[in-house]
């Protein structure tokens, strides 16, 4: 078992740019969230997907955004790229339904730069 | 607001020394709370999370309501402790799994 993969692992941008990250989830997980990571600071939650749809979101705006596909793999997406979304993009997946709250498993994450 | 503070950046300890990395955290309802740990050049993973109540490779850490604390411990450090730990909050309870994290503590074991 690969765990949760993501891609690419890194990626420089120019502001103004558009970026795709993409995310494949452990076998056997259906729920996957994206957390920012800036450097000296802990993973910030962005959303999450289940059921291809957006379950919940944090505090981001609307330049980010995602989706989930029927495989349960998602991309991530962000518009109009900010000096400031430069960080480490991480994708976890989960397992919904389970009785306590399902651990998260982390890939290893995307390096987004924007220069 | 949901908060999780971590007050130390690093904390260096030597071999065979007791360890304490502090977590305090910031809910009105019931949490549920969570170490994980990114060793060098590894993914960020789970070591324990207080509902299960175990000890994960001899650290322990126990839910402190009145105080809101949640310090992971360990009676003698090794040198593979060394590593990246963040503590983190979920404000739901059943499958979704929104945590929040503090912004980590660097434990430094010295042989």
């Amino acid at each position: 078992d690969a765990g949760v993969t993501q891609s690419p692992t890194h990626l420089i941008k120019t502001r103004g740019q558009q970026v795709t990250l993409r995310c494949s989830p452990k076998s056997g997980h259906d729920t996957v969230s994206w957390y920012q990571q800036a450097l000296g600071q802990g993973p910030q939650f962005i959303f999450q997907y289940y059921e291809e749809e957006e379950r919940q979101r944090g505090n981001f705006p609307d330049r980010f955004s995602g989706h989930q596909f029927p495989n349960y793999s998602s991309e991530l997406n962000v518009n109009a790229l900010l000096l400031g979304d430069s960080a480490l993009y991480l994708c976890a997946s989960s397992l919904d339904g389970e009785l306590y709250n399902s651990p998260l498993h982390f890939g290893n994450g995307t390096r987004l730069t924007v220069t | 607001a949901q908060r999780v503070t971590q007050p130390e950046k690093l904390l260096s300890v030597f071999k065979g020394a007791p360890v304490e990395l502090k977590c305090n955290y910031s809910y009105s309802g019931s949490p549920e709370l969570f170490w994980y740990v990114q060793y060098s050049r590894q993914r960020l993973q789970l070591l324990l999370r207080h509902i299960s109540r175990e000890s994960i490779k001899g650290f322990t850490a126990d839910l402190n309501k009145g105080e809101t604390s949640f310090h992971l411990k360990k009676p003698f450090a090794q040198e593979e402790d060394s590593a990246m730990y963040y503590c983190a909050l979920s404000g739901y309870g059943g499958a979704t799994n929104k945590l929040i994290f503090g912004t980590g503590t660097l434990l430094a074991v010295q042989p």
